[in-house]
């Protein structure tokens, strides 16, 4: 059973505008989240990241918010760019400091110009 | 900086033959990770080296499959006979052991691997 969802394949927005990407988990325990963004025919590269103790992280145009009661958290670009049209995966790290991630099965972002 | 490389960048073999697939991590990144992507699905774990020790193989689906990371530095993921759901995109990623809080993997373009 996927621990990692996303449940939006795909996601289309107006360049400029802002770009909305979800994210849920199923356990309580975990506590480091990471945002990876890939191209085609490329791996994937990581983004940005949030740990438990905060519920919101920025980095430029993008910002991670964590919900933890709710166990959800979603990725802001603002404004999007046509650029930043890719698959974004979500992902956890159940083992703390380090160890393997979780990854959800991805949204691909169209950002039309 | 050289990044994660792997080769080949793609494989076209039949059932019951025999691939090895080959990583380079980022030079001085002591943490080499397997993860494989079937189609239409999410990015799984296969296993995590620490330099050449085997640290969490939980991963593996089966032992047709074996890692290797002799000297702790590139590793080598064979599958050896390949069966038709082992198609897929085979990544590898490292990172540094000296920024365990903020441990970044860095990923490879992977290996595209199809078995017919």
């Amino acid at each position: 059973d996927q621990q990692v969802k996303q449940n939006s394949p795909s996601l289309s927005v107006q360049e400029g505008r802002i770009s909305i990407l979800n994210c849920d988990y199923t356990n309580s325990m975990f506590d480091y989240f990471l945002w990876y963004k890939k191209y085609p025919a490329e791996g994937p590269t990581f983004l940005i990241s949030i740990s438990s103790i905060k519920d919101k992280n920025e980095d430029g145009r993008f910002t991670v918010f964590l919900n933890k009661s709710a166990k959800h958290l979603s990725l802001h670009i603002v404004p999007s760019q046509p650029g930043d049209s890719a698959v974004y995966f979500c992902a956890v790290r159940p083992g703390g400091s380090q160890g393997n991630l979780i990854f959800g099965k991805g949204t691909k972002l169209s950002v039309k110009p | 900086e050289a990044g994660v490389t792997q080769f080949p960048s793609h494989s076209v073999i039949e059932k019951g033959q025999t691939v090895t697939l080959r990583c380079d991590p980022i030079s001085g990144h002591d943490n080499l990770y397997w993860y494989r992507r079937v189609m239409g699905k999410e990015i799984k774990f296969l296993l995590h080296f620490v330099k050449e020790s085997k640290q969490d193989e939980s991963g593996m689906p089966n032992n047709r499959f074996l890692a290797e990371r002799t000297g702790g530095t590139y590793s080598t993921l064979k599958v050896q006979p390949a069966e038709l759901e082992d198609s897929g995109v085979y990544f590898c990623a490292s990172s540094q052991v000296e920024e365990p809080l903020r441990e970044t993997q860095y990923f490879g373009p992977g290996t595209r691997l199809l078995v017919l």
